[in-house]
């Protein structure tokens, strides 16, 4: 596609509840990230993906939070047991090889909102 | 660690007067430096880079950076502004072997006519 593409734009869910991201980022793009939002702050790494492999999940705040890109292409965030906290956008950007010196093509993010 | 201050959550000019957009880093290597900006319910959008080179890089919609290792620092600057430039602006930054490309908290950047 022409960007990178996020769905659902919102979603919210009750405490407690299982939810899933999608990213699909830009064609050809072997890097992909996903990075959190929260109200009045900059982006927050989360995961970052080189083709089908997590090359670096140190930024997942603990075990309730899941990600896989099964095929090098779409992107999908799991969050388990859903919390208040969690509330916030969850962004997802690529680049085309994933070296330091590139910029990442960002999406337009989904708001969670965990009641 | 890596890390990225931008000292002022919001700045204010009128139209037509030049704008800067203050950022610090902190890095133990050589830094690779963006600024990227933010407008309502859209994503990331990329201003421009530096990695190597000319302290002074030019990028989109004609804002400029310089960086300044011995001040570590990287402000954005332009020298007229528009009301369309208000947004929220980011900089960020990024070593050559990490892979976490860690973001200031933001500037909320406003243009009044």
């Amino acid at each position: 596609g022409a960007g990178v593409s996020q769905t659902p734009s919102n979603k919210v869910t009750e405490k407690g509840k299982y939810v899933e991201l999608r990213c699909d980022p830009i064609s050809g793009h072997t890097a992909l990230y996903w990075y959190r939002q929260s109200l009045g702050q900059g982006p927050e790494f989360l995961i970052y993906f080189q083709g089908t492999g997590a090359a670096d999940d140190s930024g997942l705040p603990n075990d309730r939070f899941f990600a896989v890109r099964p095929e090098g292409s779409v992107s999908t965030l799991k969050i388990q047991r859903t919390e208040r906290g969690d509330s916030a956008v969850y962004l997802c950007a690529s680049s085309f090889t994933g070296g330091a010196r590139e910029k990442l093509f960002f999406g337009s993010g989904t708001q969670l909102s965990v009641l | 660690a890596q890390s990225v201050a931008q000292p002022e959550d919001q700045v204010n000019v009128a139209e037509g007067n030049p704008l800067t957009v203050k950022c610090t880093y902190s890095v133990s290597g050589n830094p690779y430096l963006f600024w990227y900006v933010q407008y309502p319910n859209r994503g990331l959008q990329f201003l421009l880079k530096y990695i190597t080179g000319d302290n002074l890089v030019k990028g989109s919609y004609g804002f400029e950076a310089e960086f300044n290792k011995s001040q570590t620092s990287f402000h954005l600057k332009k020298p007229s502004a528009l009301v369309s430039d208000s947004a929220l602006y980011f900089c960020a930054v990024r070593e050559y072997n990490n892979n976490d490309m860690r973001f200031g908290a933001g500037t909320r950047l406003t243009v009044k006519p």
